[in-house]
């Protein structure tokens, strides 16, 4: 299985800045993904980050709004863009090395005042 | 395309009582299923899996679930909790390379 970290665990950020979140697996994966989980909801996803090219966003999430990189098999990182109060979520990021099983990271609480 | 329905949104329960949190799932293909836990302030630990075989599923801290293709269920139970199991907990459905979750259930285990 792989271990995934996430930097930072928590950030509280001032309304139209933007926060960049880090992800790192400890082992190669061929696939990584974003997702969001707003207070007291479940999880959505925002998008499959893909290795050296463009991230595939679900519906209703934008590249402009959430760019996301992946220069590597182990690294990710999702920028949460023009930040507003409703941008105030749980942003975890998980990694697929099987057709299986996602393991997931400890999550990044952000919080936008 | 596949998706997720957890029938409870709060289960409360006394310590030592059976618990039993549903859940359904549509997908026009074989699935693959499974339920996490998310502790407060924590990610997501995956409690079990179901890929193929067996339809009874073992997990860890004392959870199973059982998978019903006819009823297209994947319902999790534990025979006996404990206060430390108070969570939330998320069942989600796999066709391919992407994860669907159902909205969540809540078990508050009291004293």
């Amino acid at each position: 299985s792989a271990v995934i970290s996430q930097k930072p665990s928590r950030d509280i950020c001032q309304r139209g800045t933007s926060l960049t979140i880090q992800c790192q697996v400890d082992s190669q994966v061929t696939m990584m993904f974003w997702y969001r989980q707003q207070p007291g909801q479940s999880l959505t996803l925002i998008a499959t980050a893909n290795q050296g090219s463009e991230a595939t966003y679900e519906s209703g999430f934008v590249i402009d709004k959430f760019p996301i990189s992946r220069p590597n098999l182990t690294f990710s990182t999702l920028t949460v863009s023009n930040l507003s109060p409703e941008d105030s979520s749980i942003y975890l990021c998980s990694g697929k090395d099987n057709p299986y099983e996602q393991y997931f990271g400890p999550g990044t609480r952000l919080t936008v005042t | 395309a596949q998706s997720v329905t957890q029938l409870d949104s709060q289960v409360p329960v006394f310590e030592e009582a059976p618990v039993e949190l549903r859940c359904n799932y549509s997908s026009s293909v074989s699935v693959y299923l499974f339920w996490y836990v998310q502790y407060p302030n924590q990610g997501l630990q995956l409690l079990l899996k179901y890929l193929s075989g067996s339809t009874l599923v073992k997990g860890i801290n004392g959870f199973e679930a059982e998978f019903n293709k006819s009823q297209t269920s994947f319902h999790l139970r534990k025979p006996s909790v404990h206060i430390s199991d108070t969570a939330e907990y998320f069942c989600a459905v796999s066709e391919s390379h992407d994860m669907r979750f159902g909205a969540g259930t809540r078990l508050t285990v009291k004293p």
